[in-house]
């Protein structure tokens, strides 16, 4: 079974630019869930999207946005970039066993703001 | 309530010695507790997790030992090795909703 794929790897813009990320599950995955990892702050919570909703939403602003389309794979969009967005980017899907979840993450993509 | 504390910050350890990474918790309402592990330029992956039920889980040279009365468990590994050099997290999760990761531990092994 393929793993969690996400593209672009890497990315560079400049600020006040908008990006878009992209993330597909694995395979009969339903949740898609995007994290934002620096080095002070560890993992942080953005959002989870299950069955195209979005399920949770953590502290961050309006400009990070996110959806996800009938099979499974997710988008995150971020406007109005600022030098404080670098970061990795990491998306992670979740099988719920019955019994726990089980979440798989991504390799990432590493977004530079210029 | 729904946080996971998680310390040391960072660690050394020689090679061939035990670490040990540990992280409490408020809410008793979380029912599994996962480890990850994550090496640079790589994603998180599931290195090994406990059920609240269990006190001890051991898999090869990693155990998680878990005091529920305490709400706090930790990741030991056992004769470190340099390859394990790496960031962990631990992480609670709760239901089919919610998983909070701790801060992370970044760990290094003197060869």
């Amino acid at each position: 079974k393929a793993g969690v794929t996400q593209t672009p790897r890497y990315l560079i813009k400049t600020r006040g630019q908008q990006v878009t990320l992209s993330c597909s599950p694995i395979s009969g995955h339903r949740s898609v869930s995007w994290y934002q990892q620096t080095p002070g702050q560890g993992l942080q919570f953005l959002f989870e999207y299950f069955s195209e909703t979005q399920r949770n939403k953590g502290n961050f602003p309006g400009r990070f946005s996110g959806r996800q389309f009938s099979n499974s794979r997710s988008e995150m969009n971020v406007s109005t970039l600022e030098l404080g967005d670098s970061a990795l980017y990491l998306c992670a899907s979740k099988l719920w066993t019955g019994l726990y979840n089980e979440q798989f993450f991504g390799p990432g993509t590493r977004l530079t703001v210029l | 309530q729904q946080q996971v504390k998680q310390s040391p910050q960072s660690l050394i350890v020689q090679k061939g010695g035990i670490s040990i990474i540990n992280c409490a918790y408020e809410n008793t309402a979380f029912d599994y507790f996962p480890w990850y592990q994550q090496f640079p330029g790589k994603g998180p992956a599931l290195l090994i997790a406990i059920r609240p039920d269990v006190s001890e889980k051991k898999e090869g040279r990693f155990t998680i030992s878990f005091n529920k009365s305490a709400k706090q468990f930790s990741l030991h590994i056992m004769d470190s090795q340099p390859g394990d050099s790496a960031t962990y997290f631990c992480a609670a999760t709760l239901g089919d909703d919610k998983i909070i990761f701790g801060k992370g531990t970044r760990l290094h092994i003197l060869p």
